[in-house]
């Protein structure tokens, strides 16, 4: 079975710039979630979808973020305009219906720099 | 502030031995559940432990939860090179629609 699929896998924009970033859940799962990574703050929950609904965006850290959801196969994160403190690896990560006591499955990430 | 906290930040042992993670909590939760994550991948679930439960055991992983001490503990047997990864804890806190991971302990299994 395909795992969380998250493209680019490397992004590298000079600040200013818009980043898209992109994830593909697993099918099936109700639940989407998108991460940060840093050394300083550890993995940090941005946002998370519930059928497609953003039910929490309380972890997006300034309206330079957003993110969709337009159907169950695909989500995006966007940036604009990105700053050298953006800088870190994203996450997106699904989970099953059942709510908070399921596990929940990562892509690979997507590590960002932004010069 | 972090509401896990995992101890030690790093451990470092031979292969064959036993390593033993620890993870600490803040408030009360409906679940609590241990992740690994290799170097340059995104997190892997291992296992989930409810706040009902005191153990739990997958392969050579074993899992603890004492909830009136707000810990937890993850002991790996009989390691092997490939266990060489970072863990977390996360917890589900009760009340809150969310998981909340702690800093992660780094190990490292030395052939």
């Amino acid at each position: 079975d395909a795992g969380v699929i998250q493209s680019p896998r490397h992004e590298v924009t000079e600040m200013g710039q818009e980043v898209t970033l992109r994830c593909k859940p697993i099918s099936g799962h109700d639940y989407l979630f998108w991460y940060r990574q840093t050394m300083m703050r550890g993995l940090e929950l941005l946002i998370y979808f519930n059928n497609n609904v953003p039910i929490d965006d309380s972890g997006m850290p300034e309206d330079r973020f957003s993110a969709k959801m337009p159907n169950a196969s695909f989500s995006t994160l966007k940036i604009q305009p990105s700053e050298p403190r953006d800088s870190a690896v994203y996450f997106c990560a699904s989970s099953p219906p059942g709510g908070w006591a399921r596990p929940q499955h990562f892509g690979d990430g997507t590590r960002l720099s932004i010069l | 502030s972090q509401q896990g906290e995992e101890d030690p930040q790093a451990l470092s042992i031979q292969e064959g031995e036993n390593a033993t993670m620890n993870c600490s909590y803040k408030t009360s939760i409906n679940n609590l559940q241990w992740y690994r994550q290799n170097s340059g991948r995104g997190l892997v679930h291992l296992i989930l432990i409810r706040s009902n439960e005191r153990e739990k055991h997958s392969g050579r992983l074993r899992v603890t939860l004492d909830t009136s001490k707000k810990s937890s503990s993850l002991l790996i047997t009989a390691s092997r090179a490939a266990d060489t990864a970072s863990y977390f804890c996360a917890t589900v806190i009760q009340g809150a629609q969310k998981l909340v991971f702690g800093q992660g302990t780094r190990l490292t299994i030395n052939p």
